[in-house]
Formats: structure tokens, C-alpha cells, sequence
């Protein structure tokens, strides 16, 4: 029984490069969510994706921030010209979707970012 | 729209006594309610989950919490607290539709004493 997984687990950058994170959700789950979480704070919704469909996007995500999951399996989300103010943890969670009720979310371990 | 409050940032038990973290919530429709346990850098564990069935909820680690709608709140509590209950819990609201966004509290943080 593997759950969501997320790569890598932690992750240094220097402010103006570009860093891309990978999600692997359970694999029968059709929705999969990204959320970022600060210190002290619960998490905030980024966006979310209906297999390859991306469904919705927080106005938390600038146009520096862009999410992709190509064939409705693993996702991708990558972060361009960092600022300090990116600094935070990153969680993916996925669900399954089969008669439009809200279903668990299942977290993965987060990658935690730090921009220096 | 939703939200959620959580009374207290930081709680400190002594091991065996009874842990209560408060949950109070806002939605405008029929919600779901959710509590999550985080512990240190891992991502989150759903505890219970409460979906318009019985008002009390029955989790994982021993863990309840009771739907209360005329208090809008949605406590949790644990009889007996160990050492390996310390972290971070979130409670969480939603609609009932898989469209509906999960809206998280800030967390309150659970200290065991031994």
C-alpha cells in the first residue's frame, strides 16, 4: 500500500532560480491538490487537478507558479524567478472522485523549500 | 464561503489527562469536518472525519470528536493523552461536493508532559 510520495523532500535555492517539485499520488486517485503551508499556519490551496484537467487555481498562485500533470498520473509543480517570500512547504495530497462527494485527502510528506 | 478557528495555538498535557483542542467553524452550506494530526516534518494523517452521520466521530490513536451544529464547533478530545500524541492538529471544513475546497485552521500545537 504506497501513498502519495513527493520529491524531494527538501530543497535549498538561491533567490531568481527556478525549482520544480514531483508529486506521485496513490495510484487509482483521480484528483490530485497542491497546497503550500507556512510556519505556524495550516495549509492553503494552491490548485487541484481531475486527472490531466487542471480544475481550479488560488489566486495564491502567481504567474510564477505553474502545475502541470501530463497524463493524469504524477504531477509537477514548478516555481520561476524564486523570492524569499516562496520559502514554505509544499504538500501534495490526491483523492478519488467517483460520485462528486468530498472524499479524504491523502497527504503526502511535503517538500520544504527554503529561498535564500 | 467557509472558515475555521481554532482556540488556542499551543496546548500543554500532562500524559494521562484528557487533551481537548477546540474547533469552531463558519460554512454556508451542510459541512463536512475534518481533523488531521501533523507530526514533524511529515505531511498530514486524517484522525476523523464527520459526514452528516453520527454526530460523534470515532478516529484513529483512540481520538473523538463530537458535531455540535448549534455551537458550530467540532472538538476533539482523547481521554488519556500518551507521549506519541504530541504535534500539530488541524481541524478542516468543507462542502459536501468534491468541488468544494478543503479550508484548514492554523493548528494547534499539543504538548504531552511526562
Amino acid at each position: 500500500d504506497t501513498g502519495v510520495s513527493q520529491d524531494p523532500r527538501h530543497k535549498i535555492t538561491k533567490r531568481g532560480q527556478n525549482v520544480t517539485f514531483r508529486c506521485d499520488p496513490i495510484s487509482e486517485h483521480n484528483r490530485l491538490y497542491w497546497y503550500r503551508q507556512t510556519l505556524g499556519q495550516g495549509p492553503e490551496f494552491l490548485t487541484y487537478f481531475q486527472n490531466e484537467a487542471q480544475l481550479e487555481k488560488s489566486r495564491l498562485l502567481s504567474d510564477r507558479f505553474s502545475a502541470e500533470r501530463p497524463k493524469g498520473s504524477f504531477s509537477t509543480l514548478e516555481i520561476q524567478r524564486t523570492e524569499q517570500g516562496d520559502s514554505a512547504m509544499y504538500l501534495c495530497a490526491s483523492s478519488i472522485d467517483r460520485d462528486s462527494y468530498q472524499e479524504t485527502q491523502y497527504f503526502g510528506p511535503g517538500t520544504r523549500l527554503l529561498v535564500l | 464561503a467557509q472558515s475555521v478557528t481554532q482556540l488556542g495555538s499551543h496546548v500543554s498535557v500532562s500524559e494521562g489527562a484528557l487533551v481537548l483542542l477546540r474547533c469552531n467553524y463558519s460554512s454556508s452550506v451542510p459541512p463536512y469536518l475534518f481533523w488531521y494530526v501533523q507530526y514533524p516534518n511529515q505531511g498530514l494523517q486524517l484522525l476523523l472525519k464527520y459526514t452528516s452521520a453520527a454526530t460523534l466521530v470515532k478516529g484513529i490513536n483512540g481520538f473523538e470528536a463530537e458535531f455540535k451544529k448549534s455551537e458550530t464547533s467540532f472538538h476533539l478530545t482523547k481521554p488519556s493523552a500518551h507521549m506519541s500524541d504530541a504535534a500539530e492538529y488541524f481541524c478542516a471544513v468543507s462542502g459536501r461536493t468534491s468541488y468544494d475546497k478543503v479550508i484548514f485552521g492554523p493548528g494547534t500545537s499539543l504538548s504531552v508532559i511526562p
